[in-house]
C-alpha cells in the first residue's frame, strides 16, 4: 500500500531554512495534490501548501512568503522549503496525500495518507 | 472568514452518543473530513465526503453537514475513541476537539 515518509534535518538554527522531503512509496504520485502539515507542541494542525503532481503549487497566506514547495516525480518525492525560520516554527511535519471530490451539491477535500511526521526544532 | 470553529472539549459517558460540531464560511458548498489524533501519533481520516468512512473506520463514526456547519457524530462512544478531533475545509483545519470518555 501507499506509505509517506517524511526526512531531514531535526535542528534547524534561526533565519536559517527548514527543508524536508517526503518520500511516497508503493504507488504513483500522479494524478494527487501533496500538501505539508504543521502541528507545534501542544497545538493544532495548520497547513502550510500543497503541490500538484505537474507542478502547480498553492500555500498558506500566513505562510507564503517564506515556503518553497516542490516535486521529483521521477523519485516519487516532494518537498518543502521554509525559509527565515523562528522558534514558532518548531513543530511536527508532516506530508500528507491530499484527495478531491466533486458531487453535484459541493466538493469534498480530504487528506487521505499521512506520514508519521517528523518533529523540527528551531534552536540555536 | 476562512476560519472553522471547533468547541476545545466534550465528554461523553462510555456507550453514549456524542457529536463533535464545526463551523465556518469554508464549509459552504464543501462537505468537511474529519481527522483522530492520538496522542504522539499522526491524524488519521475518519469521514469525508458525503458521510463517507475510510476503510477500518467502524460504523460508529458518521458524518453529516448543513450550511456553515458540520458534525460528527459518534454513536456508542467506545474507550478508544478519546482523542483529539480535527475537523478540515479547503485546506483549512478547525482548532480541534478534545473528546474524553467517560
Amino acid at each position: 500500500q501507499v506509505q509517506l515518509q517524511e526526512s531531514g534535518p531535526g535542528l534547524v538554527k534561526p533565519s536559517e531554512t527548514l527543508s524536508l522531503t517526503c518520500t511516497v512509496s508503493g504507488g504513483s504520485i500522479s494524478s494527487y495534490y501533496w500538501s505539508w502539515i504543521r502541528q507545534p507542541p501542544g497545538k493544532g494542525l495548520e497547513w502550510i501548501g500543497y503541490i500538484y503532481y505537474s507542478g502547480s503549487t498553492n500555500y498558506n497566506p500566513s505562510l507564503k512568503s517564506r515556503v518553497t514547495i516542490s516535486v521529483d516525480t521521477s523519485k516519487t518525492q516532494f518537498s518543502l522549503k521554509l525559509s527565515s525560520v523562528t522558534t514558532a516554527d518548531t513543530a511536527v511535519y508532516y506530508c500528507a496525500r491530499e484527495e478531491r471530490q466533486y458531487y453535484y451539491d459541493g466538493r469534498g477535500f480530504m487528506f487521505d495518507l499521512w506520514g508519521r511526521g517528523t518533529l523540527v526544532t528551531v534552536s540555536s | 472568514s476562512s476560519e472553522l470553529t471547533q468547541d476545545p472539549a466534550v465528554s461523553v459517558a462510555l456507550g453514549q452518543t456524542v457529536r463533535i460540531t464545526c463551523q465556518g464560511d469554508s464549509l459552504r458548498g464543501y462537505y468537511a473530513s474529519w481527522y483522530q489524533q492520538k496522542p504522539g501519533q499522526a491524524p488519521v481520516l475518519v469521514i469525508y465526503g458525503k458521510n463517507n468512512r475510510p476503510s477500518g473506520i467502524p460504523d460508529r463514526f458518521s458524518g453529516s453537514s448543513s450550511g456553515n456547519t458540520a458534525s460528527l457524530t459518534i454513536t456508542g462512544a467506545q474507550a478508544e475513541d478519546e482523542a483529539d478531533y480535527y475537523c478540515n475545509s479547503r485546506e483549512v483545519f478547525g482548532g480541534g476537539t478534545k473528546l474524553t470518555v467517560l
